[in-house]
């Protein structure tokens, strides 16, 4: 069974420019997530989507920031404009969602994209 | 509102040693806690988890209690490998409303084993 996919794994930019990063989920997972990870630091969750729904976007930059998750299965992560205090891994995560039963459920990790912003 | 404190690293350890890296929470309620490990140039993956008080987790060697008294996570091995080499989060999770799995990461302990 596939993982979660991340793209790119990679990406350098100057400030003032958008980016976009894309997930695809384990297929059949209804809950996805998108982490940002800052150098020497734990992930911090910057928004959760229900199937097509984002219910925590609280500690998403909303002023910059935006998501979707279309259709509920692929999501795409935007920063427009990219700041220099961006630069940070970004990480995407689903697990199966509530209706699996579990009050806590696994959350499967992507590789993540690291972003560079010069 | 949750936070997690774990032991300040790097962890450097000789091949076969002991290893425990330290956890504490804070957290309201009754969280689950789980240890995820990041190899080089790797996602995260979980390694362990405990939902409930004195639960313990276990897996490849790896063992941690859930310590309600001492709101505590220890991960601990009996013998390190230095393919156990990488970077160890502890972080909790609250099963209630909008915090709904949301993990609550530490900063994470690295660990290089030598040969």
């Amino acid at each position: 069974e596939a993982g979660v996919v991340q793209s790119p794994r990679y990406k350098i930019i100057e400030k003032k420019q958008p980016v976009a990063f894309w997930c695809n989920p384990i297929s059949g997972h209804n809950t996805l997530y998108w982490y940002r990870q800052n150098l020497g630091q734990g992930p911090e969750l910057l928004i959760r989507y229900e199937n097509e729904e984002a219910v925590d976007d609280s500690q998403l930059p909303k002023d910059r920031f935006s998501a979707e998750r279309l259709k509920g299965v692929d999501s795409t992560l935007k920063i427009q404009p990219a700041e220099l205090g961006d630069s940070a891994v970004y990480l995407c995560a689903s697990s199966l969602g509530r209706t699996s039963g579990s009050s806590q459920e696994t959350q499967y990790f992507g590789p993540g994209t690291r972003l560079l912003v010069l | 509102g949750n936070s997690v404190t774990q032991m300040e690293g790097p962890v450097t350890l000789s091949e076969e040693a002991f290893l425990t890296i330290n956890c504490t929470y804070t957290a309201t309620g009754y969280p689950s806690l789980f240890w995820y490990v990041q190899y080089p140039g790797e996602g995260l993956q979980l390694l362990l988890k405990a939902t409930k008080a004195d639960d313990k987790g276990s897996n490849k060697g790896f063992e941690a209690t859930y310590r309600k008294e001492t709101t505590s996570f220890h991960l601990e091995k009996g013998s390190v490998q230095v393919s156990d080499s990488a970077v160890y989060f502890c972080a909790l999770s609250n099963a209630g409303g909008t915090s709904y799995g949301k993990l609550t990461f530490g900063q994470g302990t690295i660990l290089t084993v030598h040969p």
